[in-house]
């Protein structure tokens, strides 16, 4: 079956270092992006790439990185200089650039820092 | 810039009843609107969405939704809830240009008394 998966599910990081967070997709999309999910914040938008090798930033991109070599893989990493890494993090994928496509979400990694 | 809001962060409904999640957006032109649930520790799940056309849409598992423009509303609507459909319910509207991103509400939690 086509879809998106993340891993790990469950990310546990010790204050200083760098993860990486991985969104593998394959249905063929286009756009993929990483959200940022907080209690009481909604979705807040990390990064968006709408090609391979190309990627924007979103609203919160500070403190994270990005990369799009292939069309199925866009993996995040959540570095040393994010002050607040502990979160919920979304993957998404569109089937087309244009607007109209709806987003298909992977089913999170979660990431707390101890 | 485009901005939803969901002012109603808890709502309660007994089973059976019937339900409206509001959702209210700010943006110039027509957005593309859309509703999205999610279970705990899950990723997102698409209920509907409107683009153009008929202002009622129909989704899946029993939910519709009525754009009302002269409003910048686009309420979420059940007419019996059952007791799986306590979730985290988010709205979110699409730009027309500039990355394709979705804007997402911060969400209303639902939950169903038996």
């Amino acid at each position: 079956d086509g879809g998106i998966t993340q891993s790990p599910k469950y990310l546990f990081r010790k204050e200083g270092q760098n993860v990486t967070l991985s969104c593998e997709q394959n249905l063929n999309h286009d756009a993929m992006y990483w959200y940022r999910q907080d209690p009481g914040q909604g979705l807040r938008l990390i990064y968006y790439s709408q090609i391979v090798n190309d990627f924007q930033k979103g609203d919160i991109a500070e403190g994270y990185s990005v990369s799009r070599e292939k069309k199925e893989s866009f993996p995040l990493t959540v570095t040393s200089a994010q002050k607040n890494p502990t979160a919920f993090y979304l993957c998404a994928s569109r089937r087309q650039v244009a607007n109209t496509g709806e987003l298909f979400f992977g089913e999170g990694s979660r990431l707390t820092v101890l | 810039a485009q901005s939803v809001t969901q002012p109603d962060i808890h709502i309660t409904v007994s089973e059976g009843a019937s339900l409206e999640l509001r959702c209210n957006y700010s943006y110039g032109a027509t957005p593309y609107l859309f509703w999205y649930v999610q279970s705990p520790g899950q990723g997102l799940q698409l209920l509907l969405k409107y683009f153009s056309g008929d202002t009622l849409v129909q989704g899946i598992k029993g939910f519709e939704a009525e754009f009302k423009r002269s409003q910048s509303s686009f309420n979420l609507r059940k007419p019996s809830v059952h007791w799986s459909d306590a979730a985290e319910y988010f709205c979110a509207v699409g730009l027309t240009g500039g990355g394709n991103k979705l804007t997402f509400g911060t969400g209303t939690q639902l939950k169903v008394e038996l």
